[in-house]
C-alpha cells in the first residue's frame, strides 16, 4: 500500500519560499511507472494542479503555467521523497497543499493523496 | 486553462439518484477520455472515485458511475446514502502535461 507523508512549515512570510516535503512508503520515487505531483486547494481558487516530477531513464518535470516561474519540484532518491519549493509567495498562495501519486491504473488520475498541509502566507 | 464548470450544489434523498455535471472545452474534457472524479469529506484529502471517464477503482461502490458527452462529463450516484454527502470534484487532463479541476459540487443528502 502506497502512503505519502507530508512535512513542512505551516506559516510562511510574504516574499519568502514555501518548502514542503513528501515522504513515500510502499513505492519508489525513481519508479519508471509513477509520477509525483503537487496539488493545492483554497476556498477562493479551488483545486489547482501545480506540477509533477517523474523518472523515465532520466528526470522530468512539468509545471502549471501560472506558477512556472516560481516553482521547483525535486526528487530526493536517497530519502525516497520529493519536495515542493514555491518562491516569492503572496497571501494568494495560502492553501492546503497535497502531494499525490498518479493512479497506477491510469496516469492522468490521482491516487493516493498525502494528508495535506495548510500553508498560510502572512507576516 | 480555466477551471471546469460544476454546479455549486445538488441534493437528494436517501435511495434517490443524483447527477453532477462538469463542463469544459474541446481542449480538456472533450479532447481526452481522461476525466476523473474525487470525493472529499470535510477536513480530508480527496478520494478517487472515477477515472478515465467511467472506470471505478477497486473498493468504490458500483452506485457511482461516470459518463461523458462532448465537452461535458457527468457523475451519477444512485441509491444515495448518508455517507455520500461530500464535495465532489471533476478533473480533466488538458494536454501539454497539464491538468484542470472543476470548482466542486456540494452534495447534500436530505
Amino acid at each position: 500500500q502506497i502512503q505519502l507523508q507530508q512535512s513542512g512549515p505551516g506559516l510562511v512570510k510574504p516574499s519568502q519560499t514555501l518548502s514542503l516535503t513528501c515522504a513515500i512508503s510502499g513505492d519508489s520515487v525513481s519508479s519508471n511507472s509513477a509520477a509525483w505531483h503537487w496539488i493545492r486547494q483554497s476556498p477562493s481558487r479551488g483545486l489547482e494542479w501545480l506540477g509533477r516530477t517523474y523518472y523515465r531513464s532520466k528526470w522530468y518535470n512539468d509545471y502549471a503555467a501560472f506558477v512556472k516561474s516560481r516553482i521547483t519540484i525535486n526528487p530526493d532518491t536517497p530519502k525516497n521523497q520529493f519536495s515542493l519549493q514555491l518562491n516569492s509567495v503572496t497571501p494568494e498562495d495560502t492553501a492546503v497543499y497535497y502531494c499525490v501519486r498518479d493512479y497506477s491504473s491510469s496516469w492522468p488520475s490521482f491516487d493516493p493523496w498525502g494528508q495535506g498541509t495548510l500553508v498560510t502566507v502572512s507576516s | 486553462q480555466s477551471a471546469l464548470t460544476q454546479s455549486r450544489s445538488v441534493s437528494g434523498s436517501p435511495g434517490q439518484s443524483v447527477t453532477i455535471s462538469c463542463t469544459g472545452t474541446s481542449s480538456d474534457v472533450g479532447g481526452y477520455n481522461y476525466v476523473s472524479w474525487y470525493q472529499q469529506h470535510p477536513g480530508k484529502a480527496p478520494k478517487l472515485m472515477i477515472y478515465d471517464v467511467s472506470k471505478r477503482p477497486s473498493g468504490v461502490p458500483d452506485r457511482f458511475s461516470g459518463s461523458k458527452s462532448g465537452n461535458t462529463a457527468s457523475l451519477t450516484i444512485s441509491g444515495l446514502q448518508a455517507e455520500d454527502e461530500a464535495d465532489y470534484y471533476c478533473c480533466s487532463y488538458a494536454g501539454s502535461h497539464t491538468w484542470v479541476f472543476g470548482g466542486g459540487t456540494k452534495l447534500t443528502v436530505l
